[in-house]
């Protein structure tokens, strides 16, 4: 069965400080994986967006890596902001059944100044 | 805006009542998804057009859901006799043909409340 889980299921981060959030899936086979934001009440909106050559993708203060051998990936925000709360959707897309999207649980950030 | 469009943004209905929601999505898309999202999960795929053709639709999909993309350009979800298992935020999202990079858009989803 496709899966993707992601940890942690929350942390509280301060203004300025980084942190990883994690990823690991066993959807096959394998086209590409992306990282969402999502903001309360709203749909999901990309940040990146990897394929299977693909190790590092950075978007502003978010870089994304991925290891397709060990199937996991991990989000890394820099100098995080009050506007990065939300949450944040690791999302596998599968070569076979239309490119289905498989949605993991999400990690929700707080950050407080 | 030329993004995905889902209408309505919140509905709130008694058990056992009827509703639709409504979702257009990037013109030149030809791959629709449902999905649903209860509070603090993620979204759960529910079914995908290719065009006006249902290609799959997920288990989650009971006997009171259906979907339709009459002319491969909007789509409908209905759900019928509702309970208060379906309250949830239900979202729309469009891409163009699959490819390996392909990105989904997704709109800012129907909020569904069953009172």
């Amino acid at each position: 069965k496709n899966q993707v889980e992601q940890s942690p299921q929350s942390l509280i981060i301060l203004e300025g400080k980084n942190c990883t959030l994690q990823c690991n899936y066993t959807v096959s086979p394998f086209s590409n994986l992306r990282w969402y934001k999502q903001d309360t009440g709203r749909g999901p909106v990309s940040l990146t967006i990897m394929t299977f050559s693909e190790n590092t993708k950075s978007n502003g203060r978010y870089t994304a890596t991925l290891d397709a051998d060990t199937k996991q990936s991990s989000l890394h925000i820099t100098a995080s902001q009050l506007s990065d709360s939300a949450s944040y959707i690791c999302v596998v897309s599968a070569k076979a059944a239309g490119n289905k999207l498989t949605f993991g649980g999400g990690t929700r950030v707080l950050v407080k100044p | 805006d030329t993004g995905v469009s889902q209408d309505p943004r919140h509905k709130i209905t008694k058990r056992g009542q009827n509703v639709t929601f409504r979702c257009d999505p990037i013109s030149e898309h030809n791959r629709l998804y449902w999905y649903r999202q209860t509070l603090g999960q993620g979204p759960e795929f529910l079914t995908y057009f290719q065009n006006e053709a249902q290609l799959e639709k997920s288990r989650l999909l009971s006997d009171r859901f259906s979907a339709e993309r009459p002319k491969g350009s909007f789509s409908t979800l209905e759900i019928q006799r509702t309970e208060q298992g379906d309250s949830a935020m239900y979202l729309c999202a469009s891409s163009p043909q699959a490819g390996v990079g392909t990105e989904a858009f997704f709109g800012q989803g129907t909020r569904l409340t069953v009172v």
